[in-house]
């Protein structure tokens, strides 16, 4: 398996931006989560879906944060208007069950200018 | 919800020397415990794990031990060598929030040659 795929690895936009994160989890998973990570917060979970419904968004920042799984093998993240604190790595991961041993996948390097 | 808290935030070690990461946690339903080690520029990897029904697991030189009482856990790694550099984070999920995985804050571990 090529475990869970996310893209782009890297990305650079203007304040103001849409950015739009994709995430492929791995087959076969139920739970797909949104993880957020910077030196000052470390790693926040944004989102998390089971059988490609939303669970638990309450760490989803604000309303310009919002996340979709409109089926079992794809999500996305999305944040619109960016803004340059939205800058981090940002984490998809998926586990077989809730509560069995998430994996990640290689993240996305989010700059906002 | 769920508080993890994590120490060290740093610790330094001589290769050879064996290293233990100490975590506490707030829910006392929480019951899947596991550690991950993220190398610099990479994602998290899942190391070892532990489930409230086990007070201590071994793997090769990783251990982990649980105390639900107290509710605290830690990551014990012996003979320790370079390779082990890392920043290590535990979590814990299920209890009262469900499938979610908290984070501590991370412990930079530098193993010296």
């Amino acid at each position: 398996d090529a475990g869970v795929i996310q893209s782009p690895r890297h990305e650079v936009t203007e304040m103001g931006q849409e950015v739009t994160l994709r995430c492929k989890p791995i087959s076969g998973h139920n739970s797909l989560f949104w993880y957020r990570q910077t030196m000052m917060r470390g790693l926040e979970l944004l989102i998390y879906f089971n059988n490609n419904v939303p669970i638990d968004d309450s760490g989803m920042p604000e309303d310009r944060f919002s996340a979709k799984m409109p089926n079992a093998s794809f999500s996305t993240l999305k944040i619109q208007p960016s803004e340059p604190r939205d800058s981090a790595v940002y984490f998809c991961a998926s586990s077989l069950i809730i509560g069995s041993p998430l994996h990640f996948g290689n993240g996305t390097r989010l700059t906002v200018t | 919800g769920e508080n993890v808290e994590q120490h060290p935030s740093t610790l330094s070690v001589q290769e050879g020397d064996s290293a233990v990461i100490k975590c506490t946690y707030s829910d006392s339903a929480s019951n899947y415990f596991p550690w991950y080690k993220q190398e610099l520029g990479k994602r998290p990897q899942l190391i070892i794990d532990i489930r409230s029904n086990v007070g201590e697991k071994k793997d090769q030189r990783i251990a982990v031990t649980l105390n639900k009482t107290a509710k605290h856990f830690s990551l014990h790694i012996t003979e320790t060598q370079p390779e082990d550099s890392a920043v290590y984070f535990c979590a814990a999920a299920g209890g009262n929030q469900g499938g979610k995985l908290i984070f501590g804050q991370g412990t930079e571990l530098s193993v010296k040659p």
